[in-house]
């Protein structure tokens, strides 16, 4: 079945370490996004990619990169300089066409120790 | 004034009415309109899409648009317990079309 993976589904991070979420789609779609979404709040862009070996800032990008080296794949690198983490992430994907929405995968949840 | 307005709720049914969830957009450039459903913990599920002004109807779901007044709502008939959520409006970009902006949600209760 086509679909998007998220990995891992609950990761730990400790002040002042970087962690990466991991993005995977199997839809061929050329367009992805990773947005993050506080408790009780809409969701946030925080950087898309509309083709491979390109990829821009979103709305909240400070403290976030990515890098897109293969359609299938957008990983999404949390840094130390991000002072507030704890969040649900969410990867999406689309055909890069805007008609038929996005996809999302199931989510990411990080929380600070 | 934010680009894509929805009340947070929590907006309560009873079940078996119909539960009507609205939505306003800033930006006239936009085409393409979406609803999501989010369940608690999980991530977003595309529930509806309507491009064209008027209504769409998908079983008990049904869309409605009106560009003019930058407008779109989403009425759920029969309202079930299990459509207890948070719904999502989306919205493409006009710029991009292939972006969306969401609104902050709304929080959907159906009381048995």
């Amino acid at each position: 079945d086509g679909g998007i993976t998220q990995s891992p589904k609950y990761l730990f991070r400790k002040e002042g370490q970087n962690v990466t979420l991991s993005c995977e789609q199997n839809l061929n779609h050329d367009a992805m996004y990773w947005y993050r979404q506080d408790p009780g709040q809409g969701l946030r862009l925080i950087y898309y990619s509309q083709i491979v070996n390109d990829f821009q800032k979103g709305d909240i990008a400070e403290g976030y990169s990515v890098s897109r080296e293969k359609k299938e794949s957008f990983p999404l690198t949390v840094t130390s300089a991000q002072k507030n983490p704890t969040a649900f992430y969410l990867c999406a994907s689309s055909s890069g066409q805007g008609t038929y929405g996005y996809t999302f995968g199931s989510g990411t949840r990080l929380t600070v120790v | 004034q934010k680009e894509v307005e929805q009340n947070s709720g929590p907006l309560s049914v009873p079940e078996g009415a119909i539960a009507s969830l609205n939505c306003t957009y800033s930006d006239r450039g936009s085409q393409s309109f979406f609803w999501y459903r989010q369940y608690s913990g999980k991530s977003p599920e595309l529930i509806m899409s309507i491009y064209s002004n008027g209504d769409k109807e998908d079983g008990r779901f049904t869309a409605q648009l009106n560009k003019a007044s930058q407008y779109v709502s989403l009425l759920i008939r029969d309202s079930q317990p299990s459509d207890s959520a948070t719904y999502l409006c989306a919205v493409s970009r006009g710029s991009a079309g292939n972006m969306l902006t969401f609104g902050g949600g709304t929080r959907l209760m159906v009381k048995p």
